[in-house]
């Protein structure tokens, strides 16, 4: 059982560059979502999806852009990299609705440095 | 969601009992007690979670006071490996719609 898988592991982009954060999960989760934690804080919610066709904005949506296609991807798009995107870059997915009882499951990152 | 109150940091001697202590004052009826992990350069980790009741499992037990304003999870057995930040989080959800909002933590040191 894999979980919730990320790829790259690494990746260095340059300013104004695009690239997009893979992330797949084999537990036929309906919820993902993915989150930035930064150095020093939190993990902070950037968008998240309740199933297929349905996208909605976390906290932090700027400067990037999602879709779901499928039950099982949740790809992050940075649209024009900034170096206030570096980051450590976390998917994580769970059943919908939780009702309090479905905790997440999260890949283990990507870390991401814009220069 | 409400808010959480840990402690920075705690020790422990490996092979001891390890208590994280949480408070979380505003608790509303319907909000659940999460606690997760996050291992140094991994993804943050799920342990337990309870709403009113005492819980435990193969990782750890949560006991939950009778006003819920506070909780404590409790690593009977600590080893090296147990040695992350600790979580506590308060949600209706699980981590839907709204996210689930991690703290700072407590980073907990498991010494030799």
């Amino acid at each position: 059982n894999a979980g919730v898988t990320q790829t790259p592991k690494f990746q260095v982009l340059k300013t104004g560059q695009s690239m997009t954060l893979q992330c797949a999960q084999d537990m036929n989760h309906e919820y993902m979502s993915w989150y930035r934690q930064d150095p020093g804080m939190g993990l902070r919610l950037i968008h998240y999806s309740v199933g297929a066709g349905i996208t909605d904005q976390g906290e932090v949506p700027n400067g990037y852009n999602v879709s779901r296609s499928t039950t099982e991807d949740f790809p992050l798009r940075l649209l024009s990299a900034a170096p206030s995107q570096t980051s450590v870059y976390f998917c994580a997915s769970s059943y919908f609705p939780g009702a309090g009882i479905s905790p997440l499951h999260f890949g283990n990152g990507t870390r991401l440095t814009v220069t | 969601d409400a808010k959480t109150t840990q402690p920075p940091s705690m020790d422990c001697a490996e092979g001891r009992a390890a208590n994280l202590p949480c408070n979380h004052s505003t608790i509303s009826g319907n909000e659940y007690v999460y606690w997760y992990r996050q291992i140094h350069s991994q993804g943050p980790q799920y342990i337990i979670h309870g709403l009113k009741n005492n819980e435990t499992n193969e990782m750890a037990s949560l006991i939950i006071t009778e006003d819920r304003k506070s909780s404590t999870l409790i690593l009977p057995h600590a080893t090296l490996r147990d040695t992350a930040v600790y979580y506590c989080i308060v949600s209706t959800s699980g981590g839907g719609a709204d996210g689930l909002t991690f703290g700072k933590g407590t980073h907990l040191i498991i010494q030799p």
